[in-house]
């Protein structure tokens, strides 16, 4: 069974850093290209972030470009988002998901930022 | 610029069927895309990914309810035999090199 489980929100004040994981078991990670998507609190899904299977092409929304930084290590199975100079408008349940039309999807985790 | 467009609501009865539209714009009728489901305080669920001929694949364990359509730019998810547990946000998305889209979502009452 495919999971996918997010962890390191929190609460995080403007200008301040975060680093979110997403923890992969029941697949081949190694061999699927990954993706951080948020939801503002009452508002849609936002795509932030994209990163292939060997971690060779990565891309990212205009909003987070410059900011966010994606990566993998498929030794252990894993994806992160490391998030710099974090604004209020970055809080958002991030979600992990797989593929490049998102067929699993983790819990999410939250990140609030407020001074 | 690839942009999807959804309704904001829909409604139906208990029972009944209802048709969802999402929007491809100018340009792209040609892409495939994939519809999501959120129900009330839970994370998305992928539902199925619909081709521009109307084929598509579904997600493990949706309800054969749940089926895709396309014609020109417009992409479809029809639920038949409504239940109470569909309602819930549906968001569709597409994705292009370098880039991954969503529309505003359709917020789906169950009447």
């Amino acid at each position: 069974e495919v999971q996918l489980v997010e962890s390191g929100g929190g609460l995080v004040q403007p200008g301040g850093s975060l680093r979110l994981s997403c923890a992969a078991s029941g697949f081949t990670f190694s061999s699927y290209e990954m993706n951080w998507v948020r939801q503002a609190p009452g508002k849609g899904l936002e795509w932030v972030s994209y990163i292939s299977s060997s971690g060779s092409t990565i891309y990212y929304a205009d909003s987070v470009k410059g900011r966010f930084t994606i990566s993998r290590d498929n030794a252990k199975n894993s994806l992160y988002l490391q998030m710099n100079s974090l604004r209020a408008e970055d809080t958002a349940v991030y979600y992990c998901a797989m593929t490049y039309y998102f067929d699993y999807w983790g819990q999410g985790t939250l990140v609030t930022v407020s001074s | 610029q690839l942009v999807l467009t959804q309704s904001p609501s829909a409604s139906a009865s208990l029972g009944a069927s209802v048709k969802l539209t999402c929007t491809l714009s100018s340009g792209h009728s040609s892409y495939a895309i994939a519809w999501h489901q959120q129900q009330p305080e839970k994370g998305p669920r992928y539902l199925m990914k619909l081709n521009s001929d109307g084929s598509h694949s579904k997600g493990d364990g949706i309800p054969d309810r749940f089926s895709g359509s396309s014609s020109g730019a417009e992409r479809y998810l029809t639920i038949s035999s409504l239940q109470s547990e569909d309602e819930a946000d549906y968001y569709c998305q597409t994705w292009g090199t370098g880039i991954k889209v969503f529309g505003g979502g359709t917020k789906l009452t169950v009447l």
